[in-house]
């Protein structure tokens, strides 16, 4: 069964404290691994999607890699304004753009 | 994101009614998705479509039946609305091999 985990669930970091989110996949062939930030009461915000292992993406502060079983979410010097909830999905090869999700990590940057 | 337009964006209604919730976009893609968010579960698909009249089940599809007559919308309805459909739903269209992008969300609560 295709499956998402990440952790962990809730982050509380201070600004400029850098830290990782996890995310572990189980897939039946891997087509994409992708990295949504969600603010509350608003939709997923595409990040990034990496398709093979060893690929990285930066983006500003965030940069995502990706391993054969997981995927890190590396945040350098955060800022408060990056307090927000990342998921995590995966696609499996196949699947017609069927996105498995994760169930989040709730980031929290203190100034 | 611009590109696509969820109504209503609120909604509570009583237990037993038929419910309609109406994704737009504007950019002409072939794939549409309607997930729903819980806490706890992350975001799950509903039922997707790849094209005009061509719609299928995603993991949640009980209780929900999809339209699409024209390429812009799809139309999620519960037939019989009951309480365990209170969520938080969500359209996304894909651009691209794989990248999907999602609306700002429909809030809905069934009393």
């Amino acid at each position: 069964e295709d499956q998402v985990t990440q952790s962990p669930e809730a982050l509380r970091l201070q600004e400029g404290e850098s830290s990782s989110l996890n995310c572990s996949y189980t897939v039946s062939g891997l087509r994409g691994l992708f990295w949504y930030r969600q603010d509350p009461g608003k939709g997923p915000e595409f990040l990034f999607t990496l398709y093979s292992a060893g690929e990285e993406k930066e983006k500003e502060r965030l940069k995502a890699t990706l391993t054969k079983k997981e995927s890190f979410l590396h945040i350098t010097a955060p800022k408060p304004e990056d307090s927000a909830t990342y998921l995590c999905a995966v696609q499996a090869g196949g699947s017609q753009g069927n996105l498995i999700f994760g169930k989040g990590t709730k980031l929290s940057v203190k100034p | 994101d611009a590109g696509i337009t969820q109504s209503p964006r609120h909604k509570v209604t009583e237990t037993g009614t038929p419910v309609t919730l109406r994704c737009h976009q504007t950019e002409n893609h072939r794939y549409m998705y309607w997930y729903r968010q819980d806490p706890g579960h992350g975001l799950r698909l509903i039922h997707y479509s790849y094209g005009v009249k061509d719609t299928d089940k995603g993991e949640v599809s009980d209780g929900y039946s999809v339209s699409r007559s024209k390429t812009e919308d799809f139309l999620l309805t519960l037939e019989s609305a009951t309480s365990s459909q209170t969520s938080v739903y969500f359209c996304a269209i894909q651009r691209g091999d794989t990248e999907a992008f999602f609306g700002q969300g429909t809030r809905l609560t069934v009393v």
